[in-house]
């Protein structure tokens, strides 16, 4: 089982921050969390991924609180081409990503 | 940045048959490859793990005699689809994993739809 929870879905206007919220209370110490998206119909993308400290990167920011059992997305300046379910997993080293349900991100003109 | 091609990209067959397809890791070594399948409208299902010169290790519930994976070289993995079933139709994404380093990169996908 996905050890993450997620909103099934968010709505965000174009040009606007699109920020995406990932719950993962049981995460240890090992584990980083990592988020992708995927456009429909297509293999998911690596968006970024950290394991304490917040990181940035071209796509995005990962905002991740002191106790780790949570995490934000931030995608600074969304656009149309930013819609598809962004998903967050949590894994340890070497082992397979395992997919939750994700959440799917409209964004609109 | 890593690339992973699939083929096809599509392939449609008749049930009974039997089907191959293609994981490619273009301009870099993967030790590891993974192979997921996605419903309609459902979430990427692990459905197993394969090593390079190795076995690979199928998911739970995942049919080994029927879900064939080779993974010969560094660079290629191939998933057999065997006596292939209408439900059996789904999306079907590899992912490649470095020698070095975390990060798993996936592939385009491979439709399969069995008639």
């Amino acid at each position: 089982d996905a050890k993450t929870t997620q909103p099934t879905s968010m709505d965000c206007a174009e040009g606007r921050a699109a920020n995406l919220p990932c719950n993962h209370s049981t995460i240890s110490g090992n584990e980083y969390v990592y988020w992708y998206r995927q456009i429909h119909s297509q293999g998911p993308q690596y968006i970024i991924h950290g394991l304490k400290n917040n990181e940035t990167n071209e796509m995005a920011s990962l905002i991740i609180t002191e106790d780790r059992k949570s995490s934000t997305l931030i995608l600074p300046h969304a656009t149309l081409r930013d819609t598809a379910v962004y998903y967050c997993i949590v894994r340890g080293a070497g082992t397979a990503l395992i997919f939750g349900k994700g959440t799917t991100l409209s964004v609109s003109s | 940045g890593a690339v992973v091609s699939q083929h096809p990209s599509w392939v449609i067959c008749k049930s009974g048959t039997s089907v191959k397809i293609e994981c490619r890791s273009l301009d870099f070594q993967a030790t590891t490859m993974f192979w997921y399948r996605q419903f309609p409208k459902q979430s990427l299902m692990l459905m197993a793990t394969s090593n390079e010169g190795s076995k690979a290790t199928h998911e739970q519930g995942v049919e080994k005699d029927k879900f064939l994976i080779n993974h010969a070289s560094l660079t290629l993995s191939t998933l057999t689809v065997t006596s292939a079933h209408p439900e059996d139709s789904s999306f079907y994404i590899c992912s490649a994993k470095l020698a070095e380093g975390y990060e798993q990169y996936f592939g385009p996908g491979t439709r399969l739809t069995v008639t």
